[in-house]
């Protein structure tokens, strides 16, 4: 049983430029999470999904930010116009109901 | 904010046991003990989670005083490998998709020296 995969590893985007980021959950499980990691600093909670719904965005920031889960196909979180502060690492969690396993997790640089 | 308090740095012998606390003083009835670790740069791994009994797996042993206000996270054997910031976390467990997401504290940093 593969793990969370998460690609690309590394990304680098330009000022303004989108940004997606895609986790494949683990076999079986149909809950994923999504954290950002900016550096030097701990590991926060941005979005919950289950297939085909959000069930806690409370963590996303209001604008440019979304994610998705659907009936097929990966997870994506997409930032859109791509600023400075959004330079981080986001790992994505899946979880077959309650213990959460993490992908490798996607460095994302904005120069 | 972390509802846990954890020291922010530790040192270990390789060989030796790791005990790595973690103060809880406001833990609810319904919410258990989770552990997790991050080795530099990767994502967190679960460790292990309980609620009052003491708990043992593969990788570590979890101990949690009768009132439940604290606990300790028990590495028997560390090794160089298990540098890594660990992290005590407490919630409800995700039965039901209700809830879920992981609130991460400053955690331990552990470093275990040859």
């Amino acid at each position: 049983n593969a793990g969370v995969m998460q690609n690309p590893r590394h990304l680098v985007r330009r000022r303004g430029q989108e940004a997606r980021l895609r986790c494949s959950p683990m076999k079986g499980h149909s809950h994923v999470y999504w954290y950002r990691q900016l550096p030097e600093e701990g590991l926060k909670f941005m979005v919950y999904l289950q297939k085909e719904n959000i069930i806690d965005e409370s963590g996303m920031p209001k604008e440019r930010f979304s994610a998705e889960f659907p009936k097929e196909g990966p997870s994506i979180l997409r930032i859109q116009q791509v600023v400075r502060g959004d330079s981080a690492a986001y790992f994505c969690a899946s979880s077959p109901e309650d213990e959460q396993y993490f992908g490798p997790g996607t460095r994302l640089t904005v120069t | 904010d972390a509802k846990t308090t954890q020291p922010p740095s530790m040192d270990c012998a390789e060989g030796r046991a790791a005990n790595l606390p973690c103060n809880h003083s406001t833990i609810s009835g319904n919410e258990y003990v989770y552990w997790y670790r991050q080795i530099h740069s990767q994502g967190p791994q679960y460790i292990i989670h309980g609620l009052k009994n003491n708990e043992t797996n593969e990788m570590a042993s979890l101990i949690i005083t009768e009132d439940r206000k604290s606990s300790t996270l028990i590495l028997p054997h560390a090794t160089l490998r298990d540098t890594a910031v660990y992290y005590c976390i407490v919630r409800v467990p995700n039965y039901g998709g209700s809830q879920g997401n992981l609130i991460f504290g400053k955690g331990t940093k552990l470093s275990v020296k040859p």
